[in-house]
């Protein structure tokens, strides 16, 4: 498998429950990124690890919490969530340091907050 | 700091027409810039980067694009449009692990 593989592709949760979002990536990558896509709004960065360190929390609300347990696996966990958490989560990673190295996207996960 | 413009949030051309979605930068430094394609209910997919190799690059699916410092863009072009070029495009920058995108524009081809 190849490329960057996120799970569920699609989630439904109510504001109470507990859930985790699962990306993979097979590219052999150093960096791992989350981003949250909203309808009518630019890609709004939300983690960034390099290394699996932790290197970029812009902001997000602490009921959104990151994992990173190696290099190529990235969580995100989510609980008591509010509807306008409701988007599209993208996960991608790439390769630091190596100049000009693009992101790799993965479908991401459609989650709706009921 | 770092920015991206695109200018124009909606596109519509006809089958066979030329594509062009603009895309202007702020840098102060060279940048390294990119141009990716999102297809309904998929992430970003990567259509081309510039290298500074040279100043016109050309990506999958017959698009290219030209770096003019002058103008600090870095428009996308398409001789002649397909119906499965409808999708949403984004324009951006990168310094380091630091990548900034642009808002997005929306191309549809009509038939």
């Amino acid at each position: 498998e190849t490329g960057v593989t996120q799970t569920p592709r699609h989630l439904v949760m109510g504001m109470t429950n507990k859930k985790s979002l699962k990306c993979e990536q097979h590219l052999g990558h150093n960096a791992m990124y989350w981003y949250k896509q909203s309808a009518k709004k630019p890609l709004e960065l939300m983690f960034v690890y390099n290394f699996k360190e932790q290197t970029e929390n812009n902001s997000v609300p602490s009921r959104f919490s990151p994992e990173c347990p190696n290099s190529s696996h990235l969580f995100l966990h989510l609980h008591t969530l509010q509807p306008e958490d409701s988007a599209l989560y993208l996960c991608a990673s790439s390769q630091i340091r190596e100049y000009n190295s693009p992101l790799h996207f993965g479908n991401g996960t459609r989650l709706t907050v009921t | 700091a770092q920015s991206v413009t695109q200018l124009g949030s909606h596109v519509s051309v006809s089958e066979g027409a030329l594509v062009l979605l603009r895309c202007n930068y702020s840098s102060s430094v060279p940048p390294y810039l990119f141009w990716y394609v999102q297809y309904p209910n998929q992430g970003l997919q990567l259509l081309l980067k510039y290298t500074s190799a040279a100043t016109l690059v050309k990506g999958i699916n017959g698009f290219e694009a030209e770096f003019k410092k002058s103008e600090t863009s870095f428009h996308l072009t398409k001789p002649s449009a397909h119906m499965s070029d409808a999708a949403e495009y984004f324009c951006a920058v990168s310094r380091g692990n630091q990548f900034y995108f642009g808002t997005g524009t929306s191309l549809t081809v009509i038939p």
